[in-house]
């Protein structure tokens, strides 16, 4: 069976920090990983996947993530936080075997203080 | 081009009722899945269709049903409600191509009473 956990339920930098999120998943077979961003009352808007090309992935607003097989992680980072990051993290793992299915997180939500 | 769009924005309703969610897909998707997200809890797979068929299923009861059209668009029904259904629904759509990356809609707030 998949899962994932995401370590702190919240995390709180200063506008120009570097945020870090952390995410470590469970798999038995190679995982397909996202991060996931959500505004409040909205939905969810995909951040970055990785599907087993590049280890370290790029993604939009700045955010990028690095797949670590060994540490089974898939942490969030981004240089500079800017008040428009705050908002709930979601991490979510699926596999060729899950035909789709994603399996999340509980979420991190994070605060930008100015 | 429209993205996943869904509706009702809100709902309420009262418990031993029924609800239908509606769904469309990004243009270019042919398969839709379904979540719940309870308040401060990330989202939940309910299940996913495609060629208008339940092609995987979550750990839901059987209140909870779904179809999808032709055209690829999608309806979640819950029958029975309970206070514990209360949850923001969420529709995403992929195409058989790239199953695994899946584009959310805004949700579908329900709240039980």
């Amino acid at each position: 069976a998949q899962s994932v956990t995401q370590l702190g339920s919240h995390v709180s930098v200063s506008e120009g920090a570097l945020v870090l999120l952390r995410c470590n998943y469970s798999s038995s077979v190679p995982p397909y990983l996202f991060w996931y961003v959500q505004y409040p009352n909205q939905g969810l808007q995909l951040l970055l996947k990785y599907t087993s090309a590049a280890t370290l992935v790029k993604g939009i607003n700045g955010f990028e993530a690095e797949f670590k097989k060994s540490e089974t992680s898939f942490h969030l980072t981004k240089p500079s936080a800017h008040m428009s990051d705050a908002a709930e993290y979601f991490c979510a793992v699926s596999s060729d075997n899950q035909g789709g299915k994603l399996i999340f997180g509980q979420g991190t939500e994070l605060s930008v203080k100015p | 081009d429209a993205g996943v769009t869904q509706s009702p924005t809100h709902l309420i309703k009262t418990r031993g009722q029924q609800v239908t969610l509606r769904c469309s897909p990004k243009s270019g998707h042919d398969t839709v899945s379904w979540y719940q997200q309870a308040l401060g809890q990330g989202p939940q797979f309910i299940f996913q269709y495609y060629e208008e068929e339940e092609r995987q299923r979550g750990n839901f009861p059987d209140r909870f049903s779904g179809h999808q059209f032709p055209n690829y668009s999608s309806e979640l029904n819950v029958n029975a409600l309970l206070l514990g259904d209360s949850a923001l629904y969420l529709c995403a759509s992929s195409s058989q191509g790239l199953r695994e990356t899946q584009y959310f809609g805004p949700g579908t707030r329900l709240l039980v009473l």
